[in-house]
């Protein structure tokens, strides 16, 4: 199976820290894709990329920069985190046309900014 | 812009029951459809997806969904729900090569 892994389920920061949030896949996926899913939100892409060192914004990249130096990895940082970025964080990669063949989500990162 | 747009926020259903839960999209040519599930506390979980043929996909779970062109449907139904299908489903629809459009989602509570 292929697996997505975000390395913190959990995470509690200061507003104006630096926060990194990883993203490992194991399956030789190009794409990798950072959303923030909220209540009655849904689900809303902050970043994605489709192969190392390249990355496109999705639809609210603001507070935010992104960072794959190797395929399998995919870094979301914020670059001074704020209460407004409190969130849960997750991770998904696919294959090349993944809007064909779906998604692998990541079990999520709930991030807390105080 | 394609899009998916799921009504109901939120259904409750006695375990046992059967389980509809509905999904609209707005999209020119035939989609890809699909369904995915979040457990509490998990990332999401794909159940089934719809390409093209039979217009009747099963998928995990015991779940199947139904695409329906002539309503701009693609519902998810469960003949009898387990207390362990409460979680937030969100449908999803292309929009462009590789990204997904996500709906709002709907929070099922099963009841005893």
């Amino acid at each position: 199976d292929v697996k997505v892994t975000q390395s913190s389920r959990y995470l509690v920061k200061r507003t104006g820290e630096k926060v990194f949030l990883e993203c490992v896949q194991d399956m030789d996926h190009e794409n990798m894709f950072w959303y923030r899913q909220d209540p009655g939100l849904g689900l809303r892409l902050i970043y994605f990329s489709y192969d190392v060192k390249m990355k496109e914004k999705g639809d609210i990249p603001e507070g935010y920069s992104v960072s794959r130096e190797k395929k399998e990895r995919f870094s979301l940082i914020l670059e001074s985190a704020s209460t407004n970025q409190t969130s849960m964080y997750l991770c998904a990669s696919s294959l090349s046309m993944g809007a064909t063949y779906g998604y692998t989500f990541g079990s999520g990162t709930r991030l807390t900014v105080v | 812009a394609q899009s998916v747009t799921q009504p109901d926020i939120h259904i409750t259903v006695s375990e046992g029951a059967s389980l509809e839960l509905r999904c609209n999209y707005s999209y020119g040519a035939t989609p890809y459809l699909f369904w995915y599930v979040q457990s509490p506390g998990q990332g999401l979980q794909l159940l089934l997806k719809y390409f093209s043929g039979d217009t009747l996909v099963q998928g995990i779970k015991g779940f199947e969904a139904e695409f329906k062109r002539s309503q701009s449907s693609f519902n998810l139904r469960k003949p009898s729900v387990h207390w362990s299908d409460a979680a937030e489903y969100f449908c999803a629809v292309p929009t462009g090569a590789n990204n997904l459009f996500f709906g709002t989602g709907t929070r099922l509570t099963v009841i005893p």
